[in-house]
């Protein structure tokens, strides 16, 4: 595709559900990040992958989060046993590598994950 | 482990005036600089980047900034301020061993006419 492509653009859950949040990078990008946007807590760093390395978990925020990427492609986020203070935009960026331009992400629009 | 401070929430310019937004890092070694910017329902977009060379960095929209390894900060200038301009600026750093990027806490730019 044209971007990174994120679904869906809005999640409404109960507290307690797990929800899962779907990340297309562009084609060719070998490295993929996740990170959550919380009013006043900026941009926060969740987890890392770049091409067959093993990913970079150190900003998961406890062990209800995970990450998966399929193929070196599509990613999924998978919140379990879902809590209000999980409530913020999630975005999925991607770049090329670290080489040269591979340094400039691509951001998704997000999704705007609400949990009642 | 890597950091960048944002010390100002909001910034507020006159349009036509000189604007600067803050940053400044912390990383083992030479770093890797950024800035992105969201415009009001748009997604983060990069603005210019910093790996070696020249301190002054130009990048889009007619911004620029400065990379000072002593006082390790990379401030966001622009010489003359538009409306348009107004969005929320993230800087960002990446150690040269590669790896996550981090990002900032945002500052909210708000540029009146």
């Amino acid at each position: 595709g044209a971007g990174v492509s994120q679904s869906p653009s809005n999640k409404v859950t109960e507290k307690g559900k797990d929800v899962e949040l779907r990340c297309d990078p562009i084609s060719g990008h070998t490295a993929l990040y996740w990170y959550r946007q919380s009013l006043g807590q900026g941009l926060e760093f969740l987890i890392y992958f770049q091409g067959n390395s093993a990913p970079d978990k150190s900003g998961l925020p406890s062990d209800r989060f995970s990450a998966e990427r399929t193929g070196g492609s599509v990613s999924t986020l998978t919140i379990q046993r879902t809590q209000q203070e999980d409530s913020a935009v999630y975005l999925c960026a991607s770049s090329l590598g670290l080489s040269g331009d591979g340094e400039k992400l691509f951001f998704g629009s997000g999704t705007q994950l609400s949990v009642l | 482990a890597q950091s960048v401070a944002q010390p100002e929430d909001q910034v507020n310019v006159a349009e036509g005036n000189p604007l600067t937004v803050k940053c400044t890092y912390s990383v083992s070694g030479n770093p890797y600089l950024f800035w992105y910017v969201q415009y009001p329902n748009r997604g983060l977009q990069f603005l210019l980047k910093y790996i070696t060379g020249d301190n002054l960095v130009k990048g889009s929209y007619g911004f620029e900034a400065e990379f000072n390894k002593s006082q390790t900060s990379f401030h966001l200038k622009k010489p003359s301020a538009l409306v348009s301009d107004s969005a929320l600026y993230f800087c960002a750093v990446r150690g040269l061993q590669g790896g996550k990027l981090i990002f900032g806490q945002g500052t909210e730019l708000s540029v009146k006419p």
